[in-house]
């Protein structure tokens, strides 16, 4: 079955500096992929559609500038929080389609 | 139009019962309808899904009911276990090809 692993698990930053999270699709290639944030016992929001070797897609409201995502290979899409504050913090989550929307595990950040 | 109407927020089952979860969708384009269940701290994990082709497919314990004319479709979990306490997600999309857009989420807790 499709894999997606997601990196790290959790992540504590102070505030004003950057965090990585890392979404790789195991056995398979996606030229896609789609990251979410979800806040305490709400749904999935999609942030931003990542597509393979070019610029990402942001929903209306996710700031690009301050939610950089980078999809440079077929199994490889980054998310990078900069200038990280308190209100960021939440559970990020990314997804790929293979057969279906496979999730990873998700990426919880506290933003002290 | 992009919408995902999800009910009921909440659900409390004993176990060895039926637990009804009900969403509705807007956009006549979307015609890939799945389900997910999600535990504390992960990421969703997909139960069964439908295309509009069928009104009802089955999957163990689970089954998705759609109705396309009301644009409607549920998720009927049978003999429902303590094991199945989590948040289910309704989705809806274009197959293959756009973002997955999400109910709002049910808390089912089954009691024994």
């Amino acid at each position: 079955g499709a894999v997606v692993s997601q990196h790290p698990s959790w992540v504590i930053c102070k505030s004003g500096t950057s965090v990585k999270i890392e979404c790789r699709s195991l056995d398979f290639q996606a030229t896609t992929m789609f990251w979410y944030r979800q806040f305490p016992k709400q749904s999935l929001m999609l942030m931003a559609t990542s597509n393979e070797g070019s610029k990402a897609t942001y929903e209306q409201g996710v700031e690009k500038d301050k939610f950089l995502i980078n999809h440079a290979s077929l199994t490889l899409s980054t998310l990078t929080v900069t200038s990280a504050h308190p209100e960021d913090s939440s559970f990020y989550i990314c997804s790929a389609w293979k057969h279906g929307y496979t999730f990873g595990s998700g990426t919880r950040l506290t933003v002290v | 139009q992009q919408q995902v109407k999800q009910s009921p927020q909440s659900l409390i089952v004993q176990k060895g019962g039926i637990s009804i979860i009900n969403c509705a969708y807007e956009n006549t384009a979307f015609d890939y309808f799945p389900w997910y269940q999600q535990f504390p701290g992960k990421g969703p994990a997909l139960l069964i899904a439908i295309r509009p082709d069928v009104s009802e497919k089955k999957e163990g314990r689970f089954t998705i009911s759609f109705n396309k004319s009301a644009k409607q479709f549920s998720l009927h979990i049978m003999d429902s276990q303590p094991g199945d306490s989590a948040t289910y997600f309704c989705a809806a999309s274009k197959y293959n090809t756009d973002k997955l857009i999400f109910g709002t989420g049910t808390r089912l807790q089954v009691f024994p």
